[in-house]
């Protein structure tokens, strides 16, 4: 299994561009989630989605948007980057275990550097 | 609203020495999660809390769970220096999917 995966790993963009960060996972966890990671604040949840079809919004959504087509990938949409969005990003899926009760841990995937200018 | 703090936020330890890392929460949780990220890495999985008076163990470190106090806490025993990372702890909320992270605290540990 290659676990959940990010591409790309830095990118650079000029305020006002959009660009869409690619997650998979391949362990056929229902739950993904996306956050973000600044110096000082910890990760902070921006989107969410508990299956296909479905997704809600986290602690700081604005300026993203997600969906989800697939069980296996999530990817996120800045639509006009700005740079308070200079950020590390990860992606990270987790499960329930169905009848018998999960932990919900949740597996991250490598990051992506995101730099705005 | 769930908040989400630890301390302290900056710990620099002597090998050899013990230490207690604090996470308090807001709100009543069922899932308590302990990561460590190492720098320019992404995090990984040290320990899950499910339920009140859980210890889990790993090493040298030992976290706890008391969900009446709504406080966790990781302790470190006799520090090596490959215990030097940054640590999360993180609280479930009514989703799964759902985590609050705390601000983490930068362990290092000196010779």
């Amino acid at each position: 299994n290659a676990g959940v995966t990010q591409t790309p790993k830095f990118q650079v963009l000029k305020t006002g561009q959009s660009m869409t960060l690619q997650c998979a996972q391949d362990m056929n966890h229902e739950y993904m989630s996306w956050y973000r990671q600044d110096p000082g604040m910890g990760l902070r949840l921006i989107h969410y989605s508990v299956g296909a079809g479905i997704t809600d919004q986290g602690e700081v959504p604005n300026g993203y948007n997600v969906s989800r087509s697939t069980t296996e990938d999530f990817p996120l949409r800045l639509l006009s980057a700005a740079p308070s969005q200079t950020s590390v990003y990860f992606c990270a899926s987790s499960y329930s275990g169905g009848a018998t009760r999960g932990t919900d841990t949740q597996y991250f995937g490598p990051g992506t550097r995101l730099t705005v200018l | 609203e769930l908040k989400v703090e630890q301390n302290p936020l900056f710990l620099s330890m002597q090998e050899g020495k013990n230490y207690t890392i604090y996470c308090n929460y807001s709100t009543t949780s069922d899932r308590l999660y302990w990561y460590r990220q190492d720098p320019g890495k992404s995090l990984e999985s040290l320990f899950v809390l499910l339920s009140n008076g859980a210890v889990k163990q790993e090493g040298r470190l030992m976290a706890s769970l008391d969900t009446k106090a709504r406080l966790s806490t990781l302790h470190i025993t006799a520090a090596v220096h490959d215990l030097s990372a940054t640590y999360f702890c993180a609280v479930g909320g009514t989703s799964y999917g759902k985590l609050t992270f705390g601000q983490g605290t930068i362990l290092t540990v000196h010779p």
